[in-house]
């Protein structure tokens, strides 16, 4: 049973670019969350997709913006990169149940990306 | 807004000693709680859940956490560590309704001695 996958692993750009980091959830799950991992510090809430749809929006620029597919994958993109985007983004995926709160998080190994 | 604090930055521990990682959380109502566990370049791993129910949950590599509504506390131990246990160590919050985030402590560091 394959977790959840990210790619790329590592992702080096320069300040002003547009990125794409890519997220296959955990068999079996329809919902992803995005998190952003600064170096030091514990994870930082930046989005959650369920439906195809953003369901909830943590405090980031809409520099962030991200997509679902039918297949329950996601991608996150980051557009005009700064150097404070440095840092390890995670994706976790989760089966969406009926309460409307928050669900048992699986993570994927990470993106670290270097914004020079 | 719920919020987490884990107090301790780093611990060392000695191989086969016990170990105690510390979390509070401050949230208006009862918490769905997490801990993670991290290794160096890698991402999150679940060590251990709790939604409701018995208040002294058990984990996957022998750690178990005790909820403790009094205290807004929500600890992690682990009776003989192992040096594979070296790693980072995160607390997360959920809620029962209207939010799915995690909100996760700032994390400790544990480190084995021989």
């Amino acid at each position: 049973d394959a977790g959840v996958t990210q790619s790329p692993t590592h992702l080096i750009k320069t300040r002003g670019q547009q990125v794409t980091l890519r997220c296959s959830p955990k068999s079996g799950h329809d919902t992803v969350s995005w998190y952003q991992q600064a170096l030091g510090q514990g994870p930082q809430f930046i989005f959650q997709y369920y439906e195809e749809e953003e369901r909830q929006r943590g405090n980031f620029p809409d520099r962030f913006s991200g997509h679902q597919f039918p297949n329950y994958s996601s991608e996150l993109n980051v557009n005009a990169l700064l150097l404070g985007d440095s840092a390890l983004y995670l994706c976790a995926s989760s089966l969406a149940g009926g309460s409307g709160g928050t669900d048992t998080q699986y993570f994927g190994p990470g993106t670290r990306l270097t914004v020079l | 807004a719920q919020s987490v604090t884990q107090p301790d930055i780093h611990i060392t521990v000695s191989e086969g000693a016990s170990l105690e990682l510390r979390c509070n959380y401050s949230y208006g109502a009862t918490p769905y709680l997490f801990w993670y566990v991290q290794s160096p370049g890698q991402g999150l791993q679940l060590l251990l859940k709790y939604f409701s129910g018995d208040t002294l949950v058990q984990g996957i590599k022998g750690f178990e956490a005790e909820f403790k509504r009094s205290q807004s506390s929500f600890n992690l131990r682990k009776p003989s560590v192992h040096w594979s246990d070296a790693a980072e160590y995160f607390c997360a919050v959920g809620t029962l309704s209207n939010d799915y985030k995690l909100s996760f402590g700032a994390g400790t560091t544990v480190t084995v001695r021989a």
